[in-house]
C-alpha cells in the first residue's frame, strides 16, 4: 500500500513568511508524529496526534509552530513568522495506536528560510 | 533521563566488514528500541527493533543486541556491503508521557568503501 506521503517536498520561503507542511499518513494508522532534523542532527519530536486530537505538544520549540489533523487523516503543519533558525527537514511518521508500535516516515519537506 | 546516546558519530568499514554502532539510555521506561536507515534526501526508513525482553534480534545481515543491566543496545551489520553506506540512528520508545513518541540518537554516518 501507498507509505507516509508529505508535501510540498521542498519549500523556500523568506523569513516573517507562513509556511504550511501537509502530511498524509498511511491509511488506517491513527497515530501521527511530527519530527525535525536540522542539519547534521538526530530528530526532534514535535508533536503527537491520536486520531485528530493531540495529547503531546511538547516538542513543540515555540507558540509560532501550531499543527491540527483532520478526519483522523491529513495534518498539517504551520509555522508563523518563520525564522532562519526554522530551517530543516521536518518529517511525518505515522503508526498504529495499540501496536505494534513501528513508525513509518514520509519523505520530508525540506523548509530554507531566507 | 530522556537521552539517548549514539556512538560513533561516523564509522569507517572495508566492504564484507562488521558494523557496530552503540546506544545508550537512563531511562528504564523505554519499552521499545528501534533502528533507523536514511539516505541522503529520504525519510528514515524502519530497519530492525527490539523490546527489553529480549536479548537479541536478528533480521538478515543485521542484528541488535540487547544488554538492559547495562541499558545500552547496538546494531550490528554484518558482511557490510557499499550500499549500506547512510546514516543510522537509534531511538527509544515511551518514557514518562508514553506517547509513543521516539527519542532519537545522533545518528552515525557509515562509509562502507569497496
Amino acid at each position: 500500500g501507498a507509505g507516509v506521503s508529505q508535501s510540498p517536498s521542498n519549500k523556500v520561503t523568506e523569513k516573517g513568511k507562513d509556511v504550511e507542511l501537509r502530511c498524509d499518513p498511511i491509511s488506517g494508522h491513527t497515530a501521527l508524529y511530527w519530527y525535525r532534523q536540522s542539519l547534521g542532527q538526530g530528530l526532534e519530536f514535535l508533536i503527537y496526534f491520536q486520531g485528530n486530537s493531540a495529547p503531546d505538544k511538547s516538542g513543540l520549540p515555540s507558540d509560532r509552530f501550531s499543527a491540527e489533523r483532520t478526519g483522523g487523516s491529513v495534518s498539517t503543519l504551520t509555522i508563523q513568522r518563520t525564522q532562519q533558525e526554522d530551517s530543516a527537514v521536518y518529517l511525518c511518521a505515522s503508526s498504529l495506536v495499540d501496536g505494534p508500535y513501528e513508525q513509518y516516515f514520509g519523505p520530508g519537506t525540506r523548509l530554507t528560510v531566507t | 533521563q530522556q537521552q539517548v546516546k549514539q556512538s560513533p558519530q561516523s564509522l569507517i568499514v572495508q566492504k564484507g566488514g562488521i558494523s557496530i554502532i552503540n546506544c545508550a539510555y537512563e531511562n528504564t521506561a523505554f519499552d521499545y528500541f528501534p533502528w533507523y536507515q536514511q539516505f541522503p534526501g529520504k525519510g528514515p526508513a524502519l530497519l530492525i527493533a527490539i523490546r527489553p525482553d529480549v536479548s537479541e534480534k536478528k533480521e538478515g545481515r543485521f542484528t541488535i543486541s540487547f544488554n538492559k543491566s547495562a541499558k545500552q543496545f547496538s546494531l550490528h551489520i554484518m558482511d557490510s556491503q557499499p550500499g549500506d553506506s547512510a546514516t543510522y540512528f537509534c531511538a527509544a520508545r515511551g518514557g514518562s508521557s508514553n506517547t509513543g513518541k521516539l527519542i532519537f540518537g545522533q545518528g552515525t554516518t557509515l562509509q562502507v568503501k569497496p
